[in-house]
């Protein structure tokens, strides 16, 4: 079993859409998430940490629910500029490991 | 100028060969990752490295070794390339306890023929 799952997608949405990415993880001792955004063929970037109150940036809202492991991502106006893949990252503590999901693909059309 | 960086960006290689991936950072980060990103996959972790002549396996270690005899280099061999190693190596790094935010080199997309 994988330690993060993410739905691979394609996410095809219009612009101004909101459109939300889950993914869930293996290990009750996960300690830090994050979501990365990743543009083909190039190195992923941080797009925002996930905090256990939830924590929002611009049109970015991000969640975390412990008690079913899982944590979200929430688009709201989608741009053009939003089209990436989008990758959840679970760290579990002690151990400086990083787990990845394999990505969610957006696609934002005009 | 300041930041990560890989080379070679692109290498094509034989299997049995031994090819060595470099990765260089200006920040003095104190962690230092390498992960290899294949489809259906997406990135798992080689290698890392919490200081200086610290290194530690990660989830695919086999066929791959490390160094880190400076802060800023980490550089990873594959001893005798293999078609499996076929991939895009990322390079990453992180300062403080390692555990925030994780800063990309480019990538070197690697051809195991």
């Amino acid at each position: 079993r994988k330690e993060v799952e993410q739905d691979p997608g394609p996410f095809n949405v219009p612009e101004g859409a909101t459109v939300a990415f889950n993914c869930t993880y293996s290990n009750s001792a996960s300690q830090s998430f994050f979501w990365y955004r990743q543009d083909c063929r190039k190195e992923p970037k941080l797009l925002m940490s996930v905090y256990s109150s939830g924590n929002e940036d611009g049109r970015f809202t991000a969640q975390l629910n412990r008690a079913s492991q899982y944590i979200s991502l929430l688009i709201r106006d989608s741009k053009l500029s939003d089209s990436a893949t989008y990758l959840c990252v679970v760290n579990i503590d002690n151990f400086n490991k990083f787990y990845f999901g394999s990505g969610t693909k957006l696609n934002v059309k005009p | 100028d300041a930041g990560i960086t890989q080379s070679p960006r692109y290498k094509i290689t034989e299997t049995g060969r031994q090819v060595t991936l470099m990765c260089h950072q200006t920040w003095s980060h104190s962690y230092m990752f390498w992960y290899r990103q294949d489809l259906g996959h997406g990135l798992r972790l080689i290698y890392y490295s919490a200081a200086a002549d610290i290194t530690d396996k990660g989830e695919v270690p086999d066929g791959y070794v490390v160094s880190r005899s400076k802060t800023e280099n980490f550089p990873l061999t594959l001893e005798s390339a293999t078609r499996s190693q076929t991939s895009v190596y990322f390079c990453a790094s992180s300062g403080a306890s390692g555990k925030g935010e994780q800063y990309f080199g480019p990538g070197t997309r690697l051809t195991v023929t």
